[in-house]
């Protein structure tokens, strides 16, 4: 597609179900980066994948978070038992490569849990 | 800990007007900076970019500038128009993006 694309673009949950949010990254980036952005701050780092692996994890809060990226394109963030502290905007980016390029976000997932 | 960071939270500049957005960071072994901008309700916008070896990179209106000694950088528009109201984040590329805090711009017509 023309960009990133998130879907669903609003979802709201009650505390302790399970959900998962999609990311279609540009076609032919490798590298897809989750982050998710509270009311104020800037966006937070999750998790990263080069191709199908994921190169840096160190970002999610929990083992509650879990993402796959299994054929190196589309991506699922997936949340378990969602707490009311895990509402945020769940951001998505893609670059070419990772490293010293630009990446590019998807509009994100506005996520509610009450 | 705060790798990067954007000490003013908002800015208010005339439109016509210079608007010089701040971030400095604290790893040395940063060598690569974006800056993004974003609307309400959309993901960031990628906006201009600067690598170490450099220390001004200009694309039409907006120019940044990298002081590596200082581990400061800054984003100069010129002349701001109502349009570039908006937040605006810096990043600096550590494998993953590591953003700032923010500074929300306001352009007065």
């Amino acid at each position: 597609g023309a960009g990133v694309s998130q879907t669903p673009s609003n979802k709201v949950t009650e505390k302790g179900k399970y959900v998962e949010l999609r990311c279609d990254p540009i076609s032919g980036h490798t590298a897809l980066y989750w982050y998710r952005q509270s009311l104020g701050q800037g966006p937070e780092f999750l998790i990263y994948f080069q191709g199908t692996g994921a190169a840096d994890d160190s970002g999610l809060p929990n083992d509650r978070f879990f993402a796959v990226r299994p054929e190196g394109s589309v991506s699922t963030l997936k949340i378990q038992r969602t707490e009311r502290g895990d509402s945020a905007v769940y951001l998505c980016a893609s670059s070419l490569i990772p490293g010293n390029t630009e990446a590019f976000f998807g509009q994100g997932t506005r996520l509610t849990v009450v | 800990d705060q790798q990067v960071k954007q000490n003013s939270p908002s800015l208010s500049v005339q439109e016509g007007r210079i608007s010089i957005l701040n971030c400095d960071y604290t790893n040395s072994m940063f060598d690569y900076f974006l800056w993004y901008k974003k609307y309400p309700a959309e993901g960031p916008t990628f906006l201009i970019s600067i690598s170490s070896i450099k220390d001004k990179n200009e694309d039409g209106r907006f120019t940044v500038f990298l002081n590596k000694s200082a581990k400061h950088l800054s984003l100069h528009i010129v002349p701001s128009q109502p349009g570039d109201s908006a937040v605006y984040f810096c990043a600096a590329v550590g494998g993953k993006l590591i953003f700032g805090q923010g500074t929300e711009l306001s352009v007065k017509p």
